[in-house]
């Protein structure tokens, strides 16, 4: 059974500090990986999409990574600002439909 | 990124009633979506997945019976709680995919959530 876990589970930062969340699994057969966003309240927005094949995506101040052999991925966020604090997710894809999500980092950007 | 919506954001009704809870894919076809369940301040658990045309597949636990799903076109899932309970009050979240997608596998959307109470 694919389990993904996500370290630290709690981070606090100042503002402009580049920063680096972290995510495990414990199968490395995926199909993909996505990193998430939830606001409080409020629905998922996909960051990043890695495919098994990739080993990185960048979009502006995100970049993730994806190492399939040891089963981790880290998403490092430049030059945090206040409006990047939020929940961040991670989920695995494997054989058939469904994603298996980690438990979240909670990150908050001091001003 | 695709959109997806959900509606309504909110509900409220007594217990005993039926709810249901619409999700749209807006600019794209989807093929798969899924109904997820969030408590406060855990991660989402997968309830079911629904193909278009089939019948959904529930994850072991959830009642089919009382969470009705239907995926009935390419752009449109519902989720039907039936007979309310207090313990059904949740964070509910749909999701949808289109088919493919490069080197291995489409992305998956999210909606905003619809939050029910039940009194």
């Amino acid at each position: 059974k694919q389990e993904v876990t996500q370290i630290p589970a709690a981070l606090s930062v100042p503002e402009g500090e580049n920063l680096v969340l972290n995510c495990s699994f414990t199968d490395s057969a995926i199909y993909n990986l996505q990193w998430f966003r939830q606001d409080p309240g409020k629905g998922l927005t996909s960051l990043l999409l890695i495919q098994s094949s990739q080993r990185e995506q960048t979009s502006g101040r995100l970049n993730a990574s994806l190492d399939k052999s040891s089963g981790r991925s880290t998403l490092y966020i430049a030059a945090s600002q206040p409006g990047d604090s939020a929940t961040y997710l991670c989920a695995v894809r494997i054989s058939g439909s469904r994603l298996t999500f980690g438990e979240g980092t909670q990150l908050t950007v001091n001003p | 990124g695709a959109v997806v919506s959900q509606h309504p954001s909110r509900v409220i009704c007594k217990s005993g009633t039926s709810v249901k809870i619409e999700c749209r894919s807006l600019d794209f076809q989807a093929t798969t979506m899924f109904w997820y369940r969030q408590f406060p301040k855990q991660s989402l658990m997968l309830m079911a997945t629904s193909n278009e045309g089939s019948k959904a597949t529930y994850e072991q636990g959830v009642e089919k019976d009382k969470f009705l799903i239907n995926h009935a076109s390419l752009t449109l899932s519902t989720l039907t709680v039936t007979s309310a309970h207090p313990e059904d009050s949740s964070f509910y979240i749909c999701s949808a995919r289109e088919a493919g997608g490069a080197g291995g596998g489409a992305e998956q959307y999210f909606g905003p959530g619809t939050r029910l109470t039940v009194t």
